[in-house]
């Protein structure tokens, strides 16, 4: 099974600050990586599929980047309601895999 | 729109088999496959399998001897079916519908399951 590994565990920041959280696999997943958005008690969210491309009504300050094995998943000026956990997911081969997660909390 | 909504038993004791059921609307099943995916509490999202539309299915191979997942198309539900539950089964249940190609852009609300006696 493909091992997706995130760092940070957690990242404090402060609102307006912009950040990078970082999605590696095991072996290459071409761009067939996902990223999604969880608050507390709420579903996961589809911020970016297939490494970088967009998705309607997510804020343009989410974008994605990467191919292979490294991903990132960038905020440009982190907005309070940011807030929560991120996960990546591979779809490039079964099972699809979900990274451990990335807690962005407020400084 | 797009709808999914996931409906199970809560509680259920040890060693007793599970079956949740996911009701879709605003898409028909012959044409998007479901995923599931658990969370348990406090922990992260664990992808278990998916059945296409034609009936297909791949699973999580950790779980792929306990788990079953089928549908009826004429209902518009999904099944997932584990036997002999364990504790640690303990979870958030989700189903959900892929955008076109992939990641998971439909998510129903969850369901839990608590495996206790």
């Amino acid at each position: 099974d493909i091992v997706l590994t995130q760092s940070p565990a957690t990242l404090s920041v402060t609102p307006g600050d912009s950040v990078s959280l970082s999605c590696r696999a095991s072996q290459s997943i071409s761009n067939n990586l996902h990223w999604y958005q969880q608050k507390s008690h709420e579903s996961p969210r589809l911020l970016i599929k297939y490494a970088s491309q967009s998705i309607s009504g997510i804020p343009s300050r989410f974008s994605g980047s990467g191919s292979g094995t490294d991903f990132t998943l960038s905020i440009n000026s982190v907005e309070t309601e940011d807030f929560g956990m991120y996960f990546c997911q591979q779809s490039n081969s079964w099972p699809h895999t979900f990274g451990g997660g990335t807690k962005l909390e407020i400084k | 729109q797009v709808q999914l909504k996931e409906s199970g038993p809560g509680l259920v004791a040890p060693s007793q088999s599970l079956s949740i059921t996911c009701s879709v609307s605003g898409f028909s099943l012959t044409n998007y496959g479901v995923h599931w995916v658990r969370q348990p509490p406090g922990k992260g999202l664990e992808w278990l399998g998916v059945i296409w539309a034609g009936g297909s299915t791949n699973y999580n191979s950790a779980l792929i001897s306990r788990l079953s997942i089928t549908k009826d198309n004429s209902k518009s539900q999904v099944f997932l079916k584990i036997p002999s539950l364990q504790t640690d089964d303990t979870a958030m249940y989700y189903c959900a519908r892929a955008l076109y190609g992939s990641g998971l852009g439909y998510w129903g609300q969850g369901t839990t399951l608590t495996v206790s006696s």
